[in-house]
This record gives structure tokens, C-alpha cells and sequence, in this order.
């Protein structure tokens, strides 16, 4: 199974800031790789799909990058709302597999 | 709109067996892949497996073989899951997802089902 580490379970973020949360995988997963948002007793929402593909209704202030191995997901400007935990998962292989999340405090 | 409208939660004595529920709308059901992903409190994600309502094709995470049972009623557009031999490890929150290229990206989610096993 590919392995999926985000190297910050948590991130002491400001409103109006910007984020950068990371994710690795242990193998290459050829920008198969997706993030979620999820916030308490919510489902996770697909952001971003192939890396850099922001899904629809999905604000601009939130971006993807990344490839082979490393994967980033970026928000500018931070909002009250997009305090959350956030998960990479990976679509390359079976089974998928999700990163242990990264949850954003604010400061 | 696409829904994924989950049944209630559960409370089950170790040892018992547990069907969850996923009634879909707002799409075509036979279409798409519906995964099932467990979560632990106050931990990740964990991907259980898929079928496929069209044809009734399944595929498990090797680790949930002879836990997790899907299937799929097409004429209710509804998937379910039963969980056998529940112990205290498969107390958790229970989601749904649709997915439409069977690539494992999920798009929508179900709201999720609690099941918590204890006696």
C-alpha cells in the first residue's frame, strides 16, 4: 500500500494568512492525488482532484501543486470558514489511501 | 442534486452484526462506484471498499475481507454495508462516497453513520 504523510498534524494559522500544508507518498503517484476539507461531525469535501484541478465552487484562494512524490496544498488569504482538517489522498493505487490530516488552528 | 443520504446511527453488542445504508438521488445510481470509508474518532480515513451498482462488481481493502459485505439495491438506488463480528476496533463513523471513473476519487459524500459497539 502507498504510504501518505503530512508532516503537520496541526498548523497554528492567521485569518487572513497564508497556508501551506504538505504531503508525501511513498511511492509516485503520478498527480493521481486529491485533498478534502473536513470539519467537525461534516463529511470531507473534495477541493482539489489530479493535484491542481480545483473542483467546482471550490474558492480560488485555494491551489494545488506538486509531483512525483510531493504534494502541496496552498490557501491564500485564509478565511474563518476554511479552518478545517484537511486530507491528501492518493488515487494511483489500490487502495486508496489518506494522509492523517493536517487541522489549521488559528493563532 | 446529488445526494447520499445515510441511515441512523448504531449502537451493537460486540459480537453482532451491523447494516448501514447509503440511498442516493439526484444521479444515476447505476453509474457510479460507491465507496465506503471508515473513520475513527479523532483519526483519518480509511478506505473499506467499493461495488459497483451497474453490474454488483465489489473490491475490498484487504484488511476489511470477511468484516465489511457490500451490496447494492438498484431498484432503491441504495447501497449498504454490513459489518460482522463487531469488537470495539470497528466503533466508528461510517461514510459513503460516489465515485464515477472507479478511480477511487470521491466526489460526494454521505453525512455519515456512528456505529458504536458496546454491551
Amino acid at each position: 500500500d502507498i504510504q501518505m504523510t503530512q508532516s503537520s498534524s496541526y498548523l497554528s494559522v492567521s485569518l487572513g494568512g497564508r497556508v501551506t500544508i504538505t504531503c508525501k507518498a511513498s511511492d509516485h503517484i503520478n498527480n493521481w492525488l486529491a485533498w478534502y476539507q473536513q470539519k467537525p461531525g461534516n463529511a470531507p469535501r473534495l477541493l482539489i482532484s489530479g493535484a491542481t484541478s480545483l473542483e467546482t465552487g471550490v474558492p480560488s484562494r485555494f491551489s494545488g501543486s506538486g509531483s512525483g512524490k510531493d504534494y502541496t496544498l496552498s490557501i491564500t488569504s485564509l478565511q474563518t470558514e476554511d479552518v478545517a482538517t484537511y486530507y491528501c489522498q492518493q488515487y494511483w493505487s489500490t487502495p486508496p489511501t489518506f494522509g492523517a490530516g493536517t487541522k489549521l488552528e488559528l493563532k | 442534486q446529488v445526494q447520499l443520504q445515510q441511515s441512523g446511527p448504531e449502537l451493537v453488542k460486540p459480537g453482532a452484526s451491523v447494516r448501514i445504508s447509503c440511498k442516493a438521488s439526484g444521479y444515476t445510481f447505476t453509474s457510479y462506484y460507491i465507496h465506503w470509508v471508515k473513520q475513527r474518532p479523532g483519526q483519518g480515513l480509511e478506505w473499506i471498499g467499493w461495488i459497483y451498482p451497474g453490474n454488483v462488481n465489489t473490491k475490498y481493502n484487504e484488511k476489511f475481507k470477511g468484516k465489511a459485505t457490500l451490496t447494492a439495491d438498484k431498484s432503491s438506488s441504495t447501497a449498504y454495508m454490513q459489518l460482522s463480528s463487531l469488537t470495539s476496533e470497528d466503533s466508528a463513523v461510517y461514510f459513503c462516497a460516489r465515485d464515477y471513473y472507479g478511480s477511487s476519487l470521491m466526489d460526494y459524500w454521505g453525512q455519515g453513520t456512528s456505529v458504536t459497539v458496546s454491551s
